[in-house]
C-alpha cells in the first residue's frame, strides 16, 4: 500500500538547523521529493533524490535517504525565518506512472 | 508565478449551489492534476489527465465532476456539495513520464488553489 507519514509541526530558532523527518511505505519508490508550500500559495518542488542515492546536498538543503528503513529527511541548515513553510514529503511510484503519493505536510515554524 | 493559474482563489458556497474551479496552465504540460488539501491530512489525489483523457479516479463522490477540454485547461464542477467538502483545492500540472525533455523527475508545478468554504 501506499503511505507516506511526517510529523505535523517544527519549531526552531532562527540560524539553528532543522530536520524533517518522513517514512513511507512502498519500497518500489524511484523518486522521493520534498515539496515547500509558503502561505497562501501552492506547492514547488525544493529538491528531490533518485531512490539509489542516499544523499543529495544542495547549498543549505541535505536529503538522506535510507532505503532500507523507508526513512527520509530534510535538512535544512542556518534556517531563516524565509523557510517558515509547510513542508511536503511525497513519493513517485514507478507502477502507477505519474502518480505522487504525498504526506500531510510538517510546519516548520522559524522562531527569530 | 509558476504557470498554473488558478480562479477563483476563494469561494464559497452553499450546499445547493452549482459552481466551477478553473486552472489553466502555460507550461506546454500534458499532463493536469486536481489535489484537495484538508488540514493535518495527506494531499489527497481526486483526478489525472493524461493529453485530455481522464487517467485516474480516485474514488471521488460524483458531486465533484472534471472536464479537461484541451491539455491547457483543467475544471471541476461542483454540485451539492457538502460542508466536509471545504478545502484548499490545488491544480498541478507535469509533463508525463517517459516524455523528453519534461522537467526535473516527476515534478509538478502547482497553482495557489482554490480555497472552498461550504456552507
Amino acid at each position: 500500500g501506499e503511505d507516506v507519514e511526517q510529523s505535523l509541526f517544527l519549531s526552531v530558532r532562527e540560524g539553528d538547523s532543522s530536520v524533517i523527518n518522513c517514512t513511507y511505505t512502498d519500497s518500489s519508490s524511484t523518486y522521493l521529493y520534498w515539496y515547500k508550500q509558503e502561505p497562501g500559495a501552492g506547492l514547488q518542488l525544493l529538491t528531490y533524490i533518485f531512490s539509489n542515492m542516499d544523499m543529495k546536498q544542495d547549498q543549505r538543503l541535505t536529503v538522506l535517504l535510507n532505503k532500507k528503513d523507508k526513512h527520509l529527511s530534510l535538512r535544512i541548515a542556518d534556517t531563516q525565518t524565509g523557510d517558515s513553510a509547510i513542508y511536503f514529503c511525497a513519493e513517485s511510484i514507478m507502477e502507477y506512472g505519474n502518480k505522487l503519493v504525498f504526506g500531510a505536510g510538517t510546519i516548520l515554524r522559524v522562531k527569530s | 508565478e509558476t504557470g498554473v493559474t488558478q480562479t477563483p482563489r476563494h469561494l464559497v458556497m452553499g450546499m445547493t449551489n452549482k459552481k466551477s474551479l478553473k486552472c489553466e496552465q502555460h507550461l506546454g504540460h500534458n499532463a493536469m492534476y486536481w489535489y484537495k488539501q484538508s488540514a493535518k491530512k495527506p494531499l489527497e489525489l481526486m483526478f489525472v489527465y493524461n493529453f485530455k483523457e481522464q487517467t485516474e479516479n480516485n474514488s471521488v463522490p460524483s458531486r465533484f465532476s472534471p472536464e479537461c477540454p484541451n491539455s491547457s485547461h483543467l475544471f471541476l464542477h461542483l454540485h451539492t456539495l457538502q460542508p466536509e467538502d471545504s478545502a484548499l483545492y490545488l491544480c498541478a500540472s507535469s509533463q508525463p513520464p517517459g516524455l523528453a525533455g519534461g522537467g526535473r523527475a516527476g515534478e509538478l508545478f502547482f497553482g495557489e488553489g482554490s480555497r472552498l468554504t461550504v456552507l
